[in-house]
């Protein structure tokens, strides 16, 4: 595909389910992001990765939140034990490392509500 | 720690009119700055950043260091500005970027 895309578009959770959301970057781009964005805010970050190494976790806002890039492509966000507050869309970037700080490619996001 | 404000979370001008979206920073050391843009619809994306120094879609944004801004403006704006418009920052040679809370701008006919 021609851009970064990110499954499922929209997910409803009960309050504790566990759920997991997919990114699939460009292909070739070496750096991938995790982003949150709640209603009327702007992206908040969550997670980094380079190539299959996670180099700043530090936007996680609680060990329910875990991210994976097992082989430097497709990504997977999965929250555990769902919570009210946990709703907002998740956004994916991806971009091409170049040593500095480059263009970020977005998804169109995937919208998590939870009841 | 890294902060971007935009003062404005609605801006509303008459087509034709100039346009000017506000961003603050703070941060301590060297700070890239970027403008990213929402269309109705469409997936966040780049406008300009200031290493650029370019013009965009007729937008230009200078960074001004002593007050810590990083102002997007036009001169005549056209209908198809209207989208969100998020002010981001990323420390020197990051590529994490903190983001603005956004400012809706509608041009109106």
């Amino acid at each position: 595909g021609a851009g970064v895309s990110q499954s499922p578009r929209y997910k409803v959770a009960k309050r504790g389910q566990d759920v997991a959301l997919r990114c699939d970057p460009i292909s070739g781009h070496v750096s991938l992001f995790w982003y949150q964005q709640a209603l009327g805010q702007g992206p908040e970050f969550l997670t980094y990765f380079q190539n299959e190494a996670q180099l700043d976790k530090s936007g996680l806002p609680s060990d329910r939140f875990f991210a994976e890039r097992p082989e430097g492509s497709v990504s997977t966000l999965k929250i555990q034990r769902t919570q009210q507050e946990d709703s907002a869309v998740y956004l994916c970037a991806s971009s091409l490392w170049s040593g500095n700080t480059g263009e970020l490619f977005f998804g169109e996001g995937s919208r998590l509500t939870v009841l | 720690a890294q902060r971007v404000t935009q003062p404005e979370k609605l801006l509303s001008v008459f087509k034709g009119a100039p346009v000017e979206l506000k961003c603050n920073y703070s941060y301590s050391g060297s700070p890239e700055l970027f403008w990213y843009v929402q269309y109705s619809r469409q997936r966040l994306q780049l406008l300009l950043r200031h290493i650029s120094r370019e013009s965009i879609k007729g937008f230009t944004a200078d960074l001004n260091k002593g007050e810590t801004s990083f102002h997007l403006k036009k001169p005549f704006a056209q209908e198809e500005d209207s989208a969100m418009y998020y002010c981001a920052l990323a420390q020197g040679g990051s590529e994490k970027l903190v983001f603005g809370k956004g400012t809706k701008l509608t041009v109106n006919p």
